[in-house]
């Protein structure tokens, strides 16, 4: 199993520019979530799934927007980016086992806004 | 008030020394709990989950203190390799709140020799 993977790794965006970033999971897992990672804020949630067809606001929802027509993807679009979106975005994904929501993170796509 | 606060560190330790770290969260209907770790510019990676009744993996043992809302993770015999930044994560279970954790801001360790 690939596990979780993201794409791109890197991304320059200039401010207004839009994008998609990637994630797909292979392990056929219910939950996925996106989160965004700023120097001394810890990892905030943007949004989440709790299945195909499923998405809900997390934390820091405003100027991001997804949608899960699948199990295995879950991307994460950037409507008219920001300089403030400056930071490193990972997906994971995550299934209950004895009551537990353990997540699996993928390796992140860092990205910088112009 | 933050929902999962960590004290930021650094800890600065010498190899072999025993490190503590606390957390606390403020969501009483929390019910499910974790210490990831994260190496720098990597993923964040689950180190272990934290039961009530406390647990210990090798070097590593876990606590949860409900009553309080406190958790902590110890680590004995540090190794170098030990160097990162542990993060203290919780989770309302049910309903919609699967796949929605919530993280702490993270404390850095660095072993030295």
């Amino acid at each position: 199993n690939a596990g979780v993977t993201q794409t791109p790794k890197f991304q320059v965006l200039k401010t207004g520019q839009s994008m998609t970033l990637q994630c797909a999971q292979d392990m056929n897992h219910e939950y996925m979530s996106w989160y965004r990672q700023d120097p001394g804020m810890g990892l905030r949630l943007i949004h989440y799934s709790v299945g195909a067809g499923i998405t809900d606001q997390g934390e820091v929802p405003n100027g991001y927007n997804v949608s899960r027509s699948t199990t295995e993807d879950f991307p994460l679009r950037l409507l008219s980016a920001a300089p403030s979106q400056t930071s490193v975005y990972f997906c994971a994904s995550s299934y209950l086992s004895a009551g537990r929501d353990t997540q699996y993170f993928g390796p992140g796509t860092r990205l910088t806004v112009l | 008030r933050k929902e999962v606060e960590q004290d930021p560190g650094p800890f600065n330790v010498p190899e072999g020394a025993t490190v503590a770290f606390n957390c606390t969260y403020s969501n009483s209907a929390s019910q499910s709990f974790f210490w990831y770790r994260q190496d720098c510019r990597k993923e964040p990676k689950l180190l272990m989950s934290v039961y009530s009744s406390g647990n210990e993996d090798g070097r590593f043992t876990a606590q949860l203190n409900r009553a309080s809302q406190y958790i902590s993770l110890l680590i004995r015999d540090s190794k170098l390799s030990d160097s990162a930044t542990y993060l203290c994560v919780v989770n309302v279970l049910g309903g919609t709140s699967y796949g929605k954790l919530t993280f702490g801001q993270g404390t850095i360790l660095t072993v030295h020799p």
